[in-house]
């Protein structure tokens, strides 16, 4: 099993401010997603890493894939209301998910 | 396009009773997967398959059994409810070939709560 463990798992902050939540594993992965649950919905994709090292812009969300290929982040800057969620990240064929970060903005 | 869909969108169940969760997809995809999400946690997967005829277990599949004798259908049977089966299932499908990391689509899920 290729466990994806993401830190924090809640946080809550102000609206404007800057955040970054992690994904991390023992394992070598192929690619990274992250996606975005709302309540009530399915997950929904926002980025593939697939590169080592690679950087991916999302309007003000960054996602990063270590250079090993065990890691990932993603960087919101001035979070807003509409950020607030649950960010997942999944790896491999076989589409494991981390423990997920449940994002909260406060206005 | 539909994309996935799942039925029920709620069920409840008591002790002991069996159901079968309906999953169909309508976009030629070879994978499908089975997930739960509990209260505030995020997925965990329970059975996967990458063609009709073809599946494999996930993280927590006691409990569970899947067939797919279709590409479009992946169908979860429940034989034995219990209350630690109370919870969100999802169904996705993905289609792999298309290079690394492709998107997974997931239905609305269907939660189930057993009492």
């Amino acid at each position: 099993t290729q466990l994806l463990e993401q830190s924090p798992q809640f946080l809550s902050i102000q609206e404007g401010e800057n955040l970054t939540v992690y994904c991390n594993s023992s394992s070598v992965f192929s690619s990274l997603q992250w996606y975005r649950q709302e309540p009530g919905e399915g997950p929904v994709l926002l980025v593939t890493v697939v590169t080592g090292g690679e950087v991916k812009k999302l309007k003000r969300l960054t996602f990063q894939f270590g250079d090993a290929r065990k890691d990932s982040s993603l960087h919101i800057t001035a979070a807003q209301p509409g950020d607030t969620g649950l960010y997942l990240c999944a790896g491999e064929v076989k589409l494991t998910f981390g423990t997920g970060t449940r994002l909260t903005i406060i206005p | 396009n539909a994309g996935v869909t799942q039925t029920p969108k709620f069920r409840i169940l008591k002790i002991g009773q069996s159901m079968t969760l309906q999953c169909t997809q309508d976009m030629n995809h070879n994978y499908m997967y089975w997930y739960r999400q509990d209260p505030g946690m995020g997925l965990k997967l329970i059975y996967y398959s990458v063609g009709a005829g073809i599946t494999d277990k996930g993280e927590v599949p006691n409990g569970y059994n899947v067939s797919r004798s279709t590409t479009e259908d992946f169908p979860l049977r429940l034989e034995l409810a219990a209350p630690s089966q109370t919870s969100v299932y999802f169904c996705a499908s993905s289609f792999p070939d298309a290079g690394p990391g492709t998107e997974a689509f997931f239905g609305q899920g269907t939660r189930l709560t057993v009492v």
